[in-house]
């Protein structure tokens, strides 16, 4: 089974305050997806990335993907309240039909 | 708005009385999946469609099952529904095994 691990678990900020999140693996992953996932509602697709050292970019949010495929990052700059949410990663493992392997998740409040 | 639709939103039964959750999608994708999530874990896949080919996964109970009559219905059957099944359960479809997996709005059982 390839592990993915989420930290930190909880995350508690006030708006306008950068806040980073990570995920992080032993295993390497085709590629990695990050959603977002509100209460009592299922997880919405925020990005993909594929390549090794990826950056991409959707406005205040800036995900990386490690050089060695197994760890991302996601930044968010001026979090506002919108951005409050349950955030999950999840990796493709290599030579499977297209299983993803979901990280927990990090749990990030932004209070006005 | 083609989408993921579940029904119901919230589910309440009985201890070992089967129950049956339902998804729909209108994206006609090839792809169904059935994922369990539990109080702050990650997502756990229970077994996909793709077509009408049933893949369970190997750490499935057998007191999961489920039906995909055409490529627009998906349906997820708890026999015996113990304290344990309680979860939000998520449906989401696929283009293609691997591609990018599209969410619907989950349905949360309760086990009374």
């Amino acid at each position: 089974t390839q592990l993915l691990e989420q930290s930190p678990q909880f995350l508690s900020i006030q708006e306008g305050e950068n806040l980073t999140v990570y995920c992080n693996s032993s295993s390497v992953f085709s590629s990695l997806q990050w959603y977002r996932q509100e209460p009592g509602e299922g997880p919405v697709l925020l990005v993909t990335v594929v390549t090794g050292g990826e950056v991409k970019k959707l406005k205040r949010l800036t995900f990386q993907f490690g050089d060695a495929r197994k760890d991302s990052s996601l930044h968010i700059t001026a979090a506002q309240p919108g951005d409050t949410g349950l955030y999950l990663c999840a990796g493709e493992i290599p030579d499977s039909w297209g299983k993803l392997q979901f990280g927990a998740g990090t749990q990030v409040v932004v209070t006005p | 708005d083609a989408m993921v639709i579940q029904n119901p939103r919230y589910q309440v039964t009985q201890f070992g009385k089967p129950v049956t959750l339902s998804c729909s999608q209108t994206l006609n994708h090839n792809v169904m999946y059935w994922y369990q999530q539990k109080s702050s874990q990650a997502p756990k896949l229970l077994f996909h469609y793709y077509d009408k080919d049933f893949n369970n996964e190997a750490d499935t109970p057998d007191n999961f099952q489920s039906r995909r009559p055409n490529t627009s219905f998906c349906f997820l059957d708890i026999r015996s529904p113990g304290l344990g099944d309680a979860a939000m359960y998520l449906c989401a479809t696929s283009r293609e095994s691997g591609g990018v997996q599209y969410f619907g709005p989950g349905t949360r059982l309760t086990v009374t």
